[in-house]
């Protein structure tokens, strides 16, 4: 199993650009997670999924859109990436049982420019 | 809101040396992580503490649960290189259907010869 997987890497992005960022898991799980993390920082919420076909906004959802597209995949995407949007990007999964255990992706670099 | 807050924020020690970190959060939770991260990784998953007095060891690291004050330590024994990370702890606001974590700012581990 690959877990949870994320592409690009790495992405260097000009202010006023969109992009979208991929993420994919194998897991089975019902639920998945964008986050951000800022240096010095711990990771803040983006937004989520419960379960294929739902979504909604966690702490910091202002900027971003995102796409459950099937149990596996979950994307987020910037419209308009502004240099606040400047940070390291964290796809999770978890089961929606009693753990709740969240399972990270190796992360999104991205820098706006 | 919930704040989770972690200290210290940085820690050198020495080989050998036991010390502790600490995680307070604001509001009531019943589940709590801790997660290890290395310089440009991803988390890797520690301990799921999911009930009050709940103590969890793996190794040299040892964590606890006090859901009445609202507090989690991650106790490090006789520490060797190995364990230079940064930390985290994330307490869950669980929806029912999904958690929602919050992180603490991380402490960030250095362990010397």
């Amino acid at each position: 199993n690959a877990g949870v997987t994320q592409t690009p890497k790495f992405q260097v992005l000009k202010t006023g650009q969109s992009m979208t960022l991929q993420c994919a898991q194998d897991m089975n799980h019902n639920s998945m997670y964008w986050y951000r993390q800022d240096p010095g920082m711990g990771l803040r919420l983006i937004y989520y999924s419960a379960s294929e076909g739902t979504t909604d906004k966690g702490e910091v959802p202002n900027g971003y859109n995102v796409s459950r597209l099937n149990k596996r995949e979950f994307s987020l995407r910037l419209e308009s990436a502004a240099p606040s949007q400047t940070s390291v990007y964290f796809c999770a999964s978890s089961v929606t049982h009693w753990i709740y255990e969240q399972y990270f992706g190796p992360g999104t670099r991205l820098t706006v420019t | 809101e919930l704040k989770v807050e972690q200290n210290p924020l940085f820690l050198s020690m020495q080989e050998g040396k036991n010390y502790t970190i600490y995680c307070n959060y604001s509001t009531t939770s019943d589940r709590l992580y801790w997660y290890r991260q290395d310089p440009g990784k991803s988390l890797e998953s520690l301990f799921v503490l999911l009930s009050n007095g709940a103590v969890k060891q793996e190794g040299r690291l040892m964590a606890s649960l006090d859901t009445k004050a609202r507090l989690s330590t991650l106790h490090i024994t006789a520490a060797v290189h190995d364990l230079s990370a940064t930390y985290f702890c994330a307490v869950d606001a669980h929806t029912g259907t999904a958690s929602k974590l919050t992180f603490g700012t991380g402490t960030r581990l250095q362990v010397t010869l």
